[in-house]
């Protein structure tokens, strides 16, 4: 069964706090993305990778931190660093070429206590 | 820098209703542009691609149109369905951006039985 899987669903920090959302894909993209999701806001790319050991800053990186030492995952750290972290996160791949759709996670719920 | 508009941010119609959701883009430079529809607390499910090069893609009751040089799509829903209620986003990946998708702020529709 191929698709893209997120942990945690729900994820619940203390402030001061770094975290670490999973994002794992077995549909052999070369190419994966960050998302940030507030109300009203939209989607904010945070980092995207688009082959493993290289990866990029977004829109919003500071307070992020990323690894892509695997072709399947692409975790994403909360750092404490980011003051305002509660938001939901996406997390995407898709084919090198940029030109094809990209296919999304189910998404991890992130409140900060 | 490349901007995604969608107007209006909420729609309730009646079922059965043919509707139009509108989405329009600044740069006319793009590779493509992409429809996701995405459910209450769940990640988003693309439903059409379309290419720099084509003007329109159908899916069921779902037409996608492209005009690039007014800047401006239209996803068109034929006999509106409870089902169909949801939040619909348009994105647009920009020439040279490296895949990177610039998303509108989404339009949310709620069709009543």
């Amino acid at each position: 069964d191929g698709g893209i899987t997120q942990s945690p669903k729900y994820l619940f920090r203390k402030e001061g706090q770094n975290v670490t959302l999973s994002c794992e894909q077995n549909l052999n993209h070369d190419a994966m993305y960050w998302y940030r999701q507030d109300p009203g806001q939209g989607l904010r790319l945070i980092y995207y990778s688009q082959i493993v050991n290289d990866f990029q800053k977004g829109d919003i990186a500071e307070g992020y931190s990323v690894s892509r030492e695997k072709k399947e995952s692409f975790p994403l750290t909360v750092t404490s660093a980011q003051k305002n972290p509660t938001a939901f996160y996406l997390c995407a791949s898709s084919n090198l070429a940029g030109t094809d759709t990209q296919y999304f996670g189910p998404g991890t719920r992130l409140t900060v206590l | 820098k490349q901007e995604v508009t969608q107007i209006p941010a909420a729609l309730s119609v009646p079922e059965g209703e043919n509707l139009v959701l509108n989405c329009s883009f600044t740069d006319s430079a793009i590779y493509n542009l992409q429809w996701f529809r995405q459910d209450p607390g769940k990640g988003l499910t693309s439903l059409l691609l379309i290419q720099s090069s084509q003007r329109e893609q159908t899916s069921g009751r779902l037409n996608a149109s492209l005009d690039k040089s007014s800047g401006r799509s239209t996803l068109y829903i034929a006999a509106s369905q409870p089902g169909d209620s949801a939040t619909y986003l348009c994105a647009v990946i920009p020439t040279g951006a490296n895949s990177k998708l610039t998303f509108g702020k989404g339009i949310t529709l709620s069709v009543r039985p």
